[in-house]
């Protein structure tokens, strides 16, 4: 089946210390997105890939960054994880930009930071 | 504060029906949607409605639309043990992005 595919599951990191999450789709789909969502809270878009063109949320820290080396493939740094980005991460994706497109979700990927 | 709220539980008996609300800012909204995430799962898309619609039905089903005070509902009728997961209302506010609410847990009732 078509998918988006979100590893790992659950990912316990150190304070300060680099993570990188990996999101993978099998439905070769041109747009790409990181959400975050925290306990009880809404998910919110972290920045997104258009093709090769990465677009940037303007309240994303620069803690965050991401990386798409292909249409299949887009990965989430965080670069030093502090407390307050224990959270769901979320990744999807979309035929095309454009509302009537619809946002695929993988199952995301659980932060905890230690 | 969040831009689109929704109330965050909802118990209902089985057979009953659901009714989840959802109140959104950005008049300009071309879409709203309803998805329903699962336990271990990701949000699904469940339904949407374009903003020129009242009413919108698809089997069990039924999004209404009140342009004017903002608001959506999804109706569920006679839910299901299988219908207990969280529902997130969503507005399209840009061409990719859109703007959740925090989600409302429905718990199915024997």
């Amino acid at each position: 089946d078509a998918m988006v595919i979100q590893n790992p599951r659950y990912q316990v990191t150190q304070f300060g210390k680099p993570v990188t999450l990996s999101c993978s789709q099998t439905l070769n789909h041109n747009v790409m997105y990181w959400y975050q969502q925290k306990s009880s809270q809404a998910p919110k878009l972290l920045f997104h890939y258009y093709d090769k063109d990465f677009n940037n949320e303007a309240d994303t820290p620069d803690n965050f960054q991401s990386r798409r080396p292909n249409t299949s493939f887009c990965f989430l740094d965080i670069r030093s994880p502090g407390l307050g980005d224990a959270a769901m991460y979320l990744c999807a994706t979309s035929r095309d930009r454009g509302p009537y497109n619809e946002q695929f979700f993988g199952p995301g990927t659980r932060l905890t930071v230690l | 504060g969040e831009d689109v709220e929704q109330s965050l539980f909802l118990s209902v008996r089985e057979g009953d029906s659901s009714v989840i609300n959802c109140t959104y800012t950005d008049s300009s909204s071309t879409y709203l949607y309803w998805y329903k995430q699962e336990p271990g799962a990701g949000l699904q898309l469940l339904t949407y409605i374009f903003s020129n619609m009242d009413m919108k039905q698809d089997q069990r089903l039924t999004v209404l639309l009140n342009k004017k005070d903002k608001h959506l509902s999804l109706r569920i009728a006679d839910t299901q043990t299988g219908d207990s997961a969280i529902y997130f209302c969503a507005e399209s506010i840009s061409d990719y992005k859109l703007s959740f609410g925090a989600g409302t847990t429905v718990t199915v009732r024997a």
